[in-house]
């Protein structure tokens, strides 16, 4: 049973590029979150997708979009980069039906921007 | 609005003595509380969770933590420590009808020396 998968594993972007990052939820989620997490920090809900709809999001500007497609899977882009948006950026899936309240995580894309 | 107090930054203990890492949470509904592990350069791994049902709560890894509403905490804790222990521990919440957007602790560091 996969769990949930990231892609990249790592990347550097400079300033003003646009980056996108790849979810793949844990086999039988429907649901997808995203959370940022700065060094020394807990993560920062980003926002949750769930059939294909953002159904929440947290205090990100909006240069941080998403997508969710039909097979469940997930990007999230952001645009014109600045410094401060160098974290780890974790993935979280759930179903929506069962175990709502219990996430799992990916192992993460840490992003650097220069 | 939710927050989560982690008490303590680092805590350092001796291998096979009790583990105790402090969460205190403030949230205006009942919550619904977790305990996550990460392991350097690795996204974060579910240890417990409480929702409903029994206070005291078992997770994997001989962890466990209780739930205290009189006191809003969620405390972890381990009888004996051991080195493989050592990461960073963080506590979340979330609640009902607030989709499971988790709000993390800032994390404490686990030392486990010999």
């Amino acid at each position: 049973d996969a769990g949930v998968t990231q892609s990249p594993t790592h990347l550097i972007k400079t300033r003003g590029q646009q980056v996108t990052l790849r979810c793949s939820p844990k086999s039988g989620h429907d649901t997808v979150s995203w959370y940022q997490q700065a060094l020394g920090q807990g993560p920062q809900f980003i926002f949750q997708y769930y059939e294909e709809e953002e159904r929440q999001r947290g205090n990100f500007p909006d240069r941080f979009s998403g997508h969710q497609f039909p097979n469940y899977s997930s990007e999230l882009n952001v645009n014109a980069l600045l410094l401060g948006d160098s974290a780890l950026y974790l993935c979280a899936s759930s179903s929506y039906g069962q175990g709502f309240y219990e996430q799992y995580f990916g192992p993460g894309t840490r992003l650097t921007v220069t | 609005a939710q927050s989560v107090t982690q008490l303590g930054s680092h805590v350092s203990v001796s291998e096979g003595a009790l583990v105790l890492l402090r969460c205190n949470y403030s949230s205006s509904v009942p919550p619904y509380l977790f305990w996550y592990v990460q392991y350097p350069n690795q996204g974060l791994q579910l240890l417990l969770k409480y929702t409903t049902g029994a206070t005291l709560v078992k997770g994997i890894n001989g962890f466990e933590a209780e739930f205290k509403k009189s006191e809003t905490s969620f405390h972890l804790t381990k009888p004996s420590a051991h080195m493989s222990d050592a990461a960073e521990y963080f506590c979340a919440v979330s609640f009902t009808g607030g989709g499971n957007k988790l709000t993390f602790g800032t994390g404490t560091q686990l030392k486990v020396e010999l």
